[in-house]
């Protein structure tokens, strides 16, 4: 069964500082998903990571992929209040379709 | 305007009936998916389904019901053998293939009393 960990579950950090939030998971995947959401409001998508290696970047974020870990990071650069949310990783474990095993969700908040 | 449409948004009913969520979709998705999110935790799949007349469990189907008629609509009943339905539900749908991303709709929220 495939187990997907996020860490920390909780983070409050303070404008302008970096950190970095952890997705482990326990079964070979090449396919990894993050997503931001808001409170009470539905998923949006920020990254699609599809092989070893795999960096994306947008804005203060940049997630990556490292399969023979099983890690994914999600690393934010000088933060900014807008930022706090709460933040999904999700693994795709099935081959010939997406079958999505997301994390608890690591909630960010950052303060002025 | 391209997008999921879930209806209603919020959604009251009495244990011991059975109650259909709507799922719409104007993005020519192939694959469509039903989550439930309970409070402070992740997503679980329901059901998903790739092609229309098509769909298969996911981790947590007993209780609920789908349908796929058309590409564009994915609806999922509630039944009364859902011991726990009180939750956020959840729509999503991508394109065909592993690759693509999964858009979701604003979700339903479901109480049950």
């Amino acid at each position: 069964e495939l187990k997907v960990e996020q860490n920390p579950l909780f983070l409050s950090m303070q404008e302008g500082k970096n950190y970095t939030i952890y997705c482990n998971y326990s079964t070979t995947s090449d396919r990894l998903y993050w997503y931001r959401q808001d409170p009470g409001k539905s998923l949006e998508s920020l990254f699609v990571l599809l092989s070893n290696g795999a960096v994306k970047q947008e804005g203060r974020l940049m997630a990556s992929l490292d399969t023979k870990a099983r890690l994914s990071t999600l690393h934010i650069t000088a933060a900014v209040h807008d930022l706090s949310a709460t933040y999904f990783c999700a693994v795709d474990l099935q081959r010939g379709a997406q079958k999505l095993v997301f994390g608890q969700g690591t909630r960010l908040t950052i303060n002025p | 305007d391209g997008g999921i449409t879930q209806s209603p948004k919020y959604l009251f009913r009495k244990e011991g009936q059975n109650v259909t969520l709507s799922c719409e979709q104007n993005l020519n998705h192939d694959a469509m998916y039903w989550y439930r999110q309970d409070p402070g935790q992740g997503l679980r799949l329901i059901y998903y389904s790739q092609i229309v007349n098509d769909f298969q469990k996911g981790d947590i189907a007993e209780g609920y019901s789908v349908s796929r008629e058309k590409k564009e609509s994915f609806p999922l009943t509630v039944t009364s053998a859902q011991k726990n339905p009180t939750a956020f539900y959840l729509c999503a749908s991508s394109m065909a293939g592993r690759s693509y991303e999964q858009y979701f709709g604003p979700g339903t929220r479901l109480t049950v009393t």
